[in-house]
């Protein structure tokens, strides 16, 4: 069956442009997560959507990063203006109910 | 600031032996410990959630025990094989939250070498 996708699985850009990143949920899953995992990290939570609101923000690291989620499905993880640090492996999830949550395959992102 | 960590940090193995890793959470406010299988450009994999204090979970060649008392859960595999190479990693959902957000632990790296 069809598992959480993202895309683009790569994207290297330069510092100071604008990234958005795509995670397509598994259709019917209600709550989807964001995390990033930077060089020698853990998995960072980045953001929490119920449906199309997103009542836990606390996970992004500055206001250069926003998110978005429409139709209670598609999401959209924007960063402006695009600083070395910011690169990562950014990771998808979504999840029916508590407490399982299934990942999409990542996107890594690497500014130059 | 909930803080989950994993050792060993890497173990490489040879086919055929057992290992053991270690994750250690906060004892306090548990909902869930989560274990993940992450081979490298794929996604990751849900192995187990545990819930409740003193639960064994098995897969296979891979079981988990947890102690929410002390706050650790260890991960276990028989018999390692090559195809079991790849990141563990642990996660901590406490509860109280409304986010149900997962605290990753750095994860272990298992090279299991034919």
């Amino acid at each position: 069956g069809a598992g959480v996708s993202q895309s683009p699985s790569n994207k290297v850009t330069e510092k100071g442009k604008d990234v958005e990143l795509r995670c397509d949920p598994i259709s019917g899953h209600t709550a989807l997560y964001w995390y990033r995992q930077s060089l020698g990290q853990g998995l960072e939570f980045l953001i929490y959507f119920q449906g199309n609101s997103a009542p836990d923000k606390s996970g992004l690291p500055s206001d250069r990063f926003s998110a978005e989620r429409t139709g209670g499905s598609v999401s959209t993880l924007t960063i402006q203006r695009t600083q070395q640090e910011d690169s990562a492996v950014y990771l998808c999830a979504s999840s029916p109910s508590q407490p399982e949550q299934y990942f999409g395959p990542g996107t890594r992102l690497t500014v130059t | 600031i909930l803080n989950v960590e994993q050792s060993p940090q890497s173990l490489h193995v040879q086919e055929g032996d057992s290992t053991n890793f270690t994750c250690s959470f906060p004892s306090s406010n548990f909902y869930a410990l989560h274990w993940y299988r992450w081979e490298t450009a794929k996604s990751p994999e849900a192995l187990f959630v545990m819930t409740l204090n003193g639960d064994e979970k098995k897969k296979g060649r891979i079981s988990a025990t947890l102690n929410t008392k002390e706050g650790y859960s260890y991960l276990y595999i028989k018999g390692s094989q090559p195809e079991d190479s790849a990141t563990y990693l642990c996660a901590f959902e406490n509860y109280g939250g409304a986010t149900n957000k997962l605290i990753f632990g750095t994860g272990t790296l298992l090279a299991v070498q034919p």
